[in-house]
């Protein structure tokens, strides 16, 4: 069963910093990786979609890079704004599957 | 561009009452999701379609069934509601295996 961990659960850092998320999950037979946004009692949104024979994706101040092998991903932010402050989930699509499998997500908070 | 359209945004049901989501996916799309969130959780896979017919199948319980229409619309219909239902549905749309493009969600409040 495809099990997918976030880490740190919450993050807060001042503006400016750029800053590294991370995702892991159990099972490399994977289709592709997304990483969403999502604000308080919102919608989620669509980052970056890595598909499984992608290394990494690139979107502004986003990088998203995949190890299938090793079962991880990174989103890295650069230039950190307050805007940027909301809950990033990643999620998987297991290989045989038609459905996402998703973190429990990182809290991310920039201070002004 | 269009996006996922999802109806009601909010509901109030009663215990034991009965609920009716609906869904509208992105134009072409082929493949439609849906996903439930509770307070504090990530979203939980339920069940989805592609081209009418069931193609994957989560945690959903036997009080919920959904379909897609031949229009490409989806309903997730849910009755004999428990207080534990309360949560944001969401609906997702994909063209085949590849990218998948979220609704607002409906909240769902049982009271």
């Amino acid at each position: 069963k495809q099990e997918v961990t976030q880490i740190p659960a919450a993050l807060s850092v001042p503006e400016g910093e750029n800053l590294v998320l991370n995702c892991s999950f159990t099972d490399s037979a994977i289709y592709n990786l997304q990483w969403f946004r999502q604000d308080p009692g919102k919608g989620l949104t669509s980052l970056l979609l890595i598909q499984s024979s992608q290394r990494e994706q690139t979107s502004g101040r986003l990088n998203a890079s995949l190890d299938k092998s090793s079962g991880r991903s990174t989103l890295y932010i650069a230039a950190s704004q307050p805007g940027d402050s909301a809950t990033y989930l990643c999620a998987v699509e297991p290989q045989g599957a038609q459905k996402l499998v998703f973190g429990q997500g990182t809290r991310l908070t920039i201070n002004p | 561009a269009a996006g996922v359209i999802q109806s009601p945004r909010h509901l109030i049901k009663e215990k034991r009452e009965t609920a009716t989501l609906k869904c509208y996916p992105i134009p072409r799309h082929d493949t439609v999701y849906w996903y439930q969130q509770g307070p504090g959780q990530d979203p939980q896979f339920l069940i989805s379609f592609y081209e009418k017919m069931q193609s994957d199948k989560g945690s959903i319980p036997d009080r919920f069934s959904a379909q897609q229409f031949s229009d490409y619309h989806s309903e997730l219909n849910m009755s004999s509601l428990e207080l534990g239902d309360s949560a944001l549905y969401f609906c997702a749309s994909s063209l085949g295996l590849v990218e998948q493009y979220f609704g607002p969600g409906t909240r769902l409040t049982v009271t």
